[in-house]
């Protein structure tokens, strides 16, 4: 079946150190690799995507993400960590076929910043 | 500013009670999608629609139905309402695909539901 995993539930960093969100999907092709951040309170705000082509993609706020077919992986980095990132993070993809949108999410990833 | 919205903000309702959940997005988005957020769960699937008078069942479309009678709007009703169904709930809309690369998902802030 389609999955995206997300094996870190909660990460707790310290402000200014670097970053890495793990993600990874199973699929019997290439999905579509999408981030997501979440706020207290608010929606989801897309941070990034990939859907071909070079396999590091940059995003806002300073974030990136790095997809690796041999891994099934679609992980985000970010190398200095500011207090304002404290949030949920989701990874999800989209099947890769045309009149399809859906998107399947991970679990998430709650960040904890410490000054 | 284009956008999406979603009322009410909060909720607070009784077990068997109908309740509508509304959803307006202003981006003139063919596809819309309803999901609820739990914790442990991410974000499932209730329901979507890829266009007007079209609707489709998602991951979790028991006891909710939806209505697309026209381009801006999406409501989900639950038919009575049970504790299970107390939630967050996420409208979200994109524009049509028809191609072989996909736009993203628009969110809206989210309508939590307390059903006592």
């Amino acid at each position: 079946a389609q999955s995206v995993t997300q094996p870190d539930i909660h990460i707790t960093v310290s402000e200014g150190a670097s970053l890495e969100l793990r993600c990874n999907y199973s699929y019997g092709a290439t999905p579509y690799l999408f981030w997501y951040v979440q706020s207290p309170g608010q929606g989801l705000q897309l941070l990034l995507k990939y859907f071909s082509g070079d396999t590091l993609v940059q995003g806002i706020k300073g974030f990136e993400a790095e997809f690796k077919r041999s891994q099934s992986s679609f992980n985000l980095r970010k190398p200095s960590v500011h207090w304002s990132d404290a949030a949920e993070y989701f990874c999800a993809v989209a099947p890769p076929l045309i009149y399809t949108d859906k998107l399947i999410f991970g679990t998430g990833t709650r960040l904890q910043v410490f000054p | 500013d284009a956008e999406i919205t979603q009322s009410p903000r909060h909720k607070i309702t009784e077990t068997g009670r109908q309740v509508t959940l509304a959803c307006h997005q202003t981006w003139n988005h063919n596809n819309m999608f309803w999901y609820r957020q739990d914790l442990g769960h991410g974000l499932r699937l209730i329901h979507y629609s890829y266009g007007v008078q079209d609707t489709n069942k998602g991951e979790v479309s028991d006891g909710y139905s939806v209505s697309r009678s026209n381009t801006e709007d999406l409501p989900l009703t639950l038919e009575s309402a049970a504790s299970s169904q107390t939630s967050v709930y996420f409208c979200a809309s994109s524009t049509d695909l028809g191609k072989t690369s996909t736009d993203t998902q628009y969110f809206g802030p989210g309508t939590r539901l307390t059903v006592l």
